[in-house]
């Protein structure tokens, strides 16, 4: 059974880089024709597609996201990750990091306050 | 980008009753790649449904989808009392992947 957890800093400053971390366990990340997404979700509202990469290592990005956004793939680690830069409050949110929809982790909240 | 617009935002029923809940299209969804999701508070989504139509691994036959191109169905036969939550529809046919605003399935 496939599982993914999210890791990282709960609390970020405004202005600063939210970094996130996915670890996937049984199974390899670099089996399987799949995609490896990040999405998010601020208290209350709905679901927010930030991006995906494939284990080939290309990527596609929301387009309201995409210029402070970056996913990357360690095929080594089985972890794939998630830099955002510039957070502001907007950014506060549950983030969820998924295996296509099938497989999604329990979720980690980021909290942009100083 | 396409957008996805679900109805109504929130269906009141009681236990046992049918649910019929909307995903409607900007333009026309890919090879009906469009799921459906349950999300209890404070958890993950589930996948319910992929390809429109084909129940996600575990989903009970009371989970039921179906349309194409830009007008999608989500059913549930008889409401059980698990199934009161929100209900998501995606598009993962290209990029950017979208998300509708969900509706609630409240208790009566």
């Amino acid at each position: 059974q496939v599982q993914l957890q999210e890791s990282g800093p709960g609390l970020v400053k405004p202005s600063q880089t939210l970094s996130l971390t996915c670890t996937v366990s049984g199974g390899s990340i670099s089996s399987g024709n799949y995609y490896w997404n990040w999405v998010r979700q601020p208290a209350g509202r709905g679901l927010e597609w930030i991006g995906r990469i494939y284990t080939s290592g290309s990527t596609d990005y929301n387009p309201s996201l995409k210029s402070r956004v970056t996913i990357s793939i360690d095929t080594s680690k089985n972890q794939f990750s998630l830099r955002l830069n510039s957070v502001t409050a907007a950014d506060t949110a549950v983030y969820y990091c998924a295996r296509r929809g099938e497989y999604w982790g329990q979720g980690a909240l980021v909290t942009v306050s100083s | 980008d396409i957008v996805l617009t679900q109805s109504p935002g929130t269906l009141s029923l009681s236990p046992g009753e049918r649910a019929t809940l909307s995903c409607r299209a900007s333009q026309s969804v890919t090879s009906s790649s469009l799921a459906w999701y349950h999300q209890a508070p404070g958890q993950a989504p589930r996948l319910l449904i992929y390809g429109a139509s084909t129940r996600a691994t575990g989903i009970p036959d009371r989970f039921s989808g179906s349309g194409s191109g830009t007008d999608f169905t989500l059913t549930i036969s008889r409401l059980e009392p698990e199934d009161f939550a929100v209900y998501y529809c995606q598009h993962y046919g290209s990029s950017p992947l979208t998300f509708g605003g969900g509706t609630k399935v409240e208790i009566k």
